[in-house]
């Protein structure tokens, strides 16, 4: 089975530095990743996606993400955070298992901005 | 596009009553739907997956009897929580993608409280 893990619960970052959200995951084959973002109340909103090819994916909102398989991670990058994102971030991975869609989410990383 | 919607976004009932919550895919067909409970600062926990026109399925340990899960239609799914107690008050979020398509698309979560 697949997990998912996000080492930091929290971020604290400076209103434009520069940020990176760490994300691990494991899964025996190559898995579908995701990075989400949540607002407080609210749905997820897909920020990016990596299935195949080229291992540096663009993201909405600025995001960037990086797949590398030699160190299972899928970790967020963003060169200057906004006060707008802070917010929940969730990392996830999507396998297809015996024709099932299962999809893994890891616990979370906060992010709170500082002005 | 991919817009999922969730309705009612907020409920609050009495202890022993039934409570429906509905899961819509706006602009496109949604044959695999995903419901999930998330508790405060915590991750999202997937309680069932529901293919359009079949039984869901539920994950180790959600009750199916009290979670009952409808699918009947390729743009809603509906999550029945009966006879609700106090400790099933919490945020529950579907999900919905379209066969083929790797990305699930996230509805705005309703919030339940049970008094």
């Amino acid at each position: 089975a697949q997990s998912v893990t996000q080492p930091d619960i929290h971020i604290t970052v400076s209103e434009g530095a520069s940020l990176e959200l760490r994300c691990n995951y494991s899964y025996g084959a190559t898995p579908y990743l995701f990075w989400y973002v949540q607002s407080p109340g609210q749905g997820l909103q897909l920020l990016l996606k990596y299935f195949s090819g080229d291992t540096l994916v663009q993201g909405i909102k600025g995001f960037e993400a990086e797949f590398k398989r030699s160190q299972s991670s899928f970790n967020l990058r963003k060169p200057s955070v906004h006060w707008s994102d802070a917010a929940e971030y969730f990392c996830a991975v999507g396998a297809l298992s015996g024709g099932s869609y299962i999809p893994t989410f890891g616990r979370g990383t906060s992010l709170i901005v500082h002005p | 596009g991919a817009v999922v919607s969730q309705h009612p976004s907020r409920v609050i009932c009495k202890s022993g009553t039934s409570v429906k919550i509905e899961c819509r895919s706006l602009d496109f067909q949604a044959t695999t739907m995903f419901w999930y409970r998330q508790f405060p600062k915590q991750s999202l926990m997937l309680m069932a997956t529901s293919n359009e026109g079949s039984k869901a399925t539920y994950e180790q340990g959600v009750e199916k009897d009290k979670f009952l899960i409808n699918h009947a239609s390729l743009t809603l799914s509906t999550l029945t929580v009966t006879s609700a107690h106090p400790e099933d008050s919490s945020f529950y979020i579907c999900s919905a993608r379209t066969q083929g398509v790797r990305t699930q698309y996230f509805g705005p979560g309703t919030r339940l409280l049970v008094l």
